[in-house]
């Protein structure tokens, strides 16, 4: 397996542009999750979801965040319109199952917006 | 709220030297916990997970141990390299085994 694939790994937009994440997890993750990291905050769980529905988003900063998973391979994360402090590193994760196990993240997105 | 501290925040030592790093948290009614290590640029890699009945767990060169009462927990690192340069990260499992609670890290250097 090539592990969990997030794309881009680099992202630099202006102010107010809308931004798209997207994670595809390991075959067969029951668990996907999507984690922000910044040196004020450390890494911080936006939302998770299991078998495709959204468990618990109480992490998601403001709704400008949206996060999506319309199958079992494939999220996104969308921030519309997004904002200089949004710049951070994005990460995604998924495991099979609770507890830990298997649990693998993403090369991570770093987002910058100016 | 479970809340997850590491110290030090960072450690430089020679090659050779063997290593204590701790991390702590505040509510003991975890499922489980995990160490990681992150590479800069990169994402996060599983170390050790340490099942709440257990009390340690070895992989070669690392131990980690658990003291849920205390809420403690503390990742051994023997015969340090200059490839175990890396920031190493303790992260808390709640909610029935759910979600994870970071800590900040600790950020080691390994000078040759």
């Amino acid at each position: 397996d090539a592990g969990v694939i997030q794309s881009p790994r680099h992202e630099v937009t202006e102010m107010g542009q809308e931004v798209t994440l997207r994670c595809k997890p390991i075959s067969g993750h029951d668990y996907l999750f999507w984690y922000r990291q910044t040196m004020m905050r450390g890494l911080e769980l936006l939302i998770y979801f299991n078998n495709n529905v959204p468990i618990d988003d109480s992490g998601m900063p403001e709704d400008r965040f949206s996060a999506k998973m319309p199958n079992a391979s494939f999220s996104t994360l969308k921030i519309q319109p997004s904002e200089p402090r949004d710049s951070a590193v994005y990460f995604c994760a998924s495991s099979l199952g609770t507890g830990g196990y298997g649990y693998t993240f993403g090369s991570g997105t770093r987002l910058t917006v100016v | 709220k479970q809340e997850v501290t590491q110290i030090p925040a960072a450690l430089s030592v020679p090659e050779g030297e063997n290593l204590v790093l701790n991390c702590s948290f505040t509510d003991s009614a975890i499922y489980n916990l995990q160490w990681f290590r992150q590479d800069p640029g990169k994402g996060l890699t599983s170390l050790l997970l340490i099942q709440s009945s257990q009390r340690e767990q070895t992989s070669g060169r690392l131990n980690a141990s658990l003291d849920k009462s205390s809420g403690r927990s503390t990742l051994y690192i023997a015969a340090s390299q200059p490839g175990d340069s890396a920031t190493y990260l303790c992260a808390v499992i709640v909610n029935y085994g759910q979600n994870f609670v970071f800590g900040p890290g600790t950020r080691l250097s390994v000078l040759p």
